[in-house]
């Protein structure tokens, strides 16, 4: 168990809608990172919210948004939703901001039909 | 664009024999590599990382290997051990962007 957790485990919505992936970071880390991972584009880095503020943006989509809360859990909103976009999301905290030693989450499967 | 390679998309090692596993790129700005492992159904668990002013580091059975001229970065894993099948992924850093490769898959058999 890494400590990080994330809701829901498993996602089927239909394309155009509108869904909210949650995550809560370890103890006492301040990054939350969201990455996603399909069958095509591999793994790859969304966003980084560090403290509450924006840190660093990936390959997010315009569709694609993130925030992180005053208690360090992060929310990412995938709106607009494409048969494309169907993938599993990871969420990763570190007490850092640099991608180091991040811990991920189970992920998050998020089909879209 | 693909700025961090690994060619080999599975390998098969026997128990006990040394594993090694490749990682190209192409960007020189990276400035930090990572290895994460990877098992189905849980989420990448870091292994081992190198900054690009070393060329190894070593934990354990894990050591990373950097050759910045040729831009390679490798994984050996010795002795290699069933519980070490899974993917594995290399990661590098440029600034506040991580770039990933496509993945391992790793094979130990007994």
């Amino acid at each position: 168990d890494s400590g990080v957790t994330q809701t829901p485990k498993h996602l089927i919505t239909a394309t155009g809608q509108r869904v909210t992936l949650r995550c809560s970071p370890r103890s006492g880390d301040l990054s939350v990172y969201w990455y996603q991972q399909s069958l095509d584009q591999g793994l790859q880095f969304l966003i980084q919210y560090y403290n509450g503020e924006e840190r660093a943006k990936g390959n997010i989509l315009e569709r694609f948004s993130a925030q992180q809360f005053p208690d360090l859990h992060s929310e990412l909103n995938l709106s607009s939703l494409e048969l494309g976009d169907s993938a599993l999301y990871f969420c990763a905290s570190s007490v850092g901001f640099g991608h180091t030693e991040a811990f991920f989450g189970q992920g998050t499967r998020l089909t879209v039909v | 664009d693909q700025q961090v390679k690994q060619n080999s998309p599975s390998l098969s090692v026997q128990e006990g024999r040394i594993s090694i596993l490749n990682c190209d790129y192409t960007n020189s700005m990276f400035d930090y590599f990572l290895w994460y492992k990877k098992y189905p159904a849980e989420g990448p668990t870091f292994l081992i990382s190198i900054s690009s002013i070393k060329d190894k580091n070593e934990d354990g059975r894990f050591t990373v290997f950097l050759n910045k001229s040729a831009k390679h970065l490798s994984l050996h894993i010795v002795p290699s051990q069933p519980g070490d099948s899974a993917v594995y992924f290399c990661a590098a850093r440029n600034n506040n962007d991580m770039r990933f490769g496509a993945g391992t898959r790793l094979t130990v058999k007994p």
